[in-house]
């Protein structure tokens, strides 16, 4: 079956500039996480949506939003980029008793 | 203090050998445990998970847990050049978040 599918995969913006990320789970997936992953930092929870619903959210600013639609698919916004937004930025889904599959990220270049 | 601690390594195994990867987290609610490989410029890919204390073994690789020490490892034979990658271990708590660890970076010397 198909993977987690991430668009784009890479993305250049500028500082002030805001971008969105798309994320289509596995057929059947209802659970999708974000993630953003830097060398300092390693991997850092995002935020989780679950039909329709954000579940939970990581310590991030408010800058970092998402949304689910009905067909499961996700989007994350990040408004007013910054120099430090510079990631990976990895989708997940999962469904019950199985474990998360990522995607193969977005990777984000602020300049 | 970080929650899920791993040592950066790098570990270092000939060929053919046991590769030990080693984790401890602090959330004693943390209900399931994940372990990752991801190659430098890819995305991590799933190995195996568990639940239980014990093991768990899939293929050449086994998983263990120990809830009471809030230990949790992973173990590789066999080990080949193409296992040279950096190893995740990630946990799930009650939030359904994913925390992980740094990674260890694992190199197999033929």
């Amino acid at each position: 079956k198909a993977g987690v599918t991430q668009t784009p995969r890479y993305l250049i913006k500028t500082r002030g500039q805001q971008v969105t990320l798309s994320c289509s789970p596995i057929s059947g997936h209802r659970s999708v996480s974000w993630y953003q992953q830097t060398p300092g930092q390693g991997l850092q929870f995002l935020f989780e949506y679950f039909s329709e619903t954000q579940r939970n959210k990581g310590n991030f600013p408010g800058r970092f939003s998402g949304r689910q639609f009905s067909n499961s698919r996700s989007e994350m916004n990040v408004s007013t980029l910054e120099l430090g937004d510079s990631a990976l930025y990895l989708c997940a889904s999962r469904t019950q008793g199985d474990g998360y599959t990522f995607g193969s990220g977005t990777r984000l270049t602020v300049v | 203090q970080k929650e899920v601690e791993q040592n950066s390594g790098p570990l270092s195994v000939p060929e053919g050998a046991i590769a030990s990867l080693n984790c401890t987290y602090s959330d004693r609610g943390s209900q399931s445990f994940f372990w990752y490989r991801q190659y430098s410029g890819k995305s991590p890919e799933l190995i195996m998970f568990i639940y239980s204390n014990g093991d768990k073994e899939d293929g050449r690789f086994t998983a263990q847990l120990n809830k009471a020490s809030q230990y949790v490892s992973l173990l590789i034979r066999d080990s080949q050049p193409s296992d040279s990658a950096t190893y995740l271990c990630a946990v799930r708590n009650a939030g359904n978040m994913l925390t992980f660890g740094g990674g260890t970076r694992l190199m197999v010397k033929p």
